[in-house]
């Protein structure tokens, strides 16, 4: 079974910390990870996926496949970082997502 | 190039009552997706079709029925609805490599905000 785990629901730090959002996985085989940012009354998108191994908008994940985790960092938070995030799991040929429970976050002045 | 676009935004409806979300898509993608968000539940996936002519189940299917038109178009149904189907729906589409691949990723629309009363 596939599953997909985000401990925290709400995360808030302050403008300048360094964040870092959990995402810890279940799945036996290869898994395609993704993270998806939904921005206030917008339609969920891609911010970005293990395979790239790039930065967006000064966002990072690594997998880490001993401990099955995708955790997102950022070393300086920035306000309009502030939004629900999502980490997915994509199994080996599977044609869907699964998604985790989505943390939002929130930015303090 | 409006990607995926779906229908109502926003819909009331009584308890017993039924009507279709609509859902299409305009990238000649072959999968197609319907999700609910609820808070703290996160998006669970109700159906999906991975090509034309097929369906499955996904992980709440119970009270929804879903239609593969044709390739751009997926159309979800709640037959009697219920306050518990009280939620915000995605529609999504997708290709997908069948390895890693730089392109992988899944598309959503705008939402639909459906309250049950």
């Amino acid at each position: 079974a596939q599953r997909v785990t985000q401990p925290e629901k709400l995360l808030s730090v302050f403008k300048g910390a360094p964040v870092e959002l959990k995402c810890n996985y279940s799945y036996s085989g290869s898994p395609e990870l993704f993270w998806y940012v939904q921005y206030s009354r917008q339609r969920l998108q891609l911010l970005l996926r293990h395979i790239s191994r790039e930065s967006i908008k000064g966002f990072t994940a690594d997998l880490n496949k001993g401990e099955t985790s995708f955790h997102l960092k950022k070393p300086f938070a920035q306000e309009e970082d502030s939004a629900m995030y999502y980490c997915a799991l994509r199994g080996q040929g599977a044609q869907k997502l699964v998604f985790g429970q989505g943390t939002r976050l929130t930015i303090n002045p | 190039n409006a990607g995926v676009t779906q229908t109502p935004k926003f819909q009331v409806l009584k308890t017993g009552q039924s009507m279709t979300l609509q859902c299409a898509q305009d990238m000649n993608h072959n999968s197609m997706y319907w999700y609910r968000q609820d808070p703290g539940m996160g998006l669970r996936l109700i159906y999906y079709s991975a090509s034309e002519g097929t369906t499955d189940k996904g992980e709440v299917p119970n009270g929804y029925n879903v239609s593969r038109l044709n390739k751009r178009e997926f159309s979800l149904r709640l037959e009697s609805a219920a306050p518990s189907q009280t939620s915000v729906y995605f529609c999504a589409s997708s290709d997908w490599a069948n390895g890693l691949a730089n392109g992988n990723t899944i598309y959503f629309g705008e939402g639909s905000w459906l309250t049950v009363v």
